[in-house]
């Protein structure tokens, strides 16, 4: 069956601090895949995605590429802000109900 | 257009009791799923709906859990016989396309 690995965390960084979250995944068939991001209180968000082997995704300076020979979908940023803070989950998709299996989420914590 | 849009926020019920949960998917979306979050956890699938139907419901216990998605109004979820194990977050998310799904705020039951 399908299966979304993510690093163990929490992870806490100093503002403008490179991140790196990893994740892998078990699929059967040709997943699309995703980063969704959640804030305290509130439901999930999709940060970003891809459909194809080599795709990358990218948003708010966030950006992830679909690595089929590692099957990995590694989600990084340059400099992260206080208001990174979160939860991050990786996801995948596969076949005609395209239900998402998730990762275990990892929580960021960023100071200032 | 407003997002998706779930009631109550939060839900207090005690054991033996009733649960219903609404979703109300983003104008113009026929797809919606149901997903469960436990403590500490990630998201687990439990139900996808279309319009009338139930599509896939390999994620839903088989005992005292309902879901439906009527032609008129929003999709609910009902759990019958509450026990204190289905204290969890519980989120919607609909779909226009198979491709992305958007993620409503949540119900947060606890049953006491």
């Amino acid at each position: 069956g399908n299966s979304v690995t993510q690093m163990e965390g929490p992870v806490t960084l100093s503002e403008e601090a490179f991140l790196t979250i990893n994740c892998t995944y078990t699929a059967t068939g040709y997943p699309s895949l995703f980063w969704y991001v959640q804030y305290p209180g509130e439901g999930l968000q999709l940060l970003l995605k891809a459909t194809k082997a080599d795709d990358k995704g990218s948003n708010k300076g966030f950006e992830a590429t679909y690595r089929k020979e590692t099957t990995s979908f590694h989600l990084e940023k340059g400099s992260v802000q206080v208001s990174d803070s979160a939860v991050y989950f990786c996801a995948l998709a596969t076949g005609a109900n395209s239900k998402l299996t998730f990762g275990k989420g990892i929580t960021l914590s960023v100071r200032p | 257009n407003a997002g998706v849009m779930q009631n109550p926020r939060h839900l207090v019920r005690r054991r033996g009791q009733e649960a219903r949960l609404r979703c109300s998917p983003m104008k113009g979306h026929s797809h919606v799923y149901w997903y469960r979050q436990l403590p500490e956890e990630g998201l687990k699938f439990m139900v996808y709906l279309q319009k009338e139907n139930i599509i896939d419901e390999s994620g839903m216990p088989k005992e005292r859990f309902s879901a439906e998605f009527p032609k008129e109004g929003p999709s609910i979820l009902r759990i019958q016989q509450v026990v204190r194990g289905d204290s969890a977050a519980y989120f919607c998310a609909s779909s226009p396309d198979f491709e992305t799904q958007y993620f409503g705020p949540g119900t947060r039951l606890l049953v006491l």
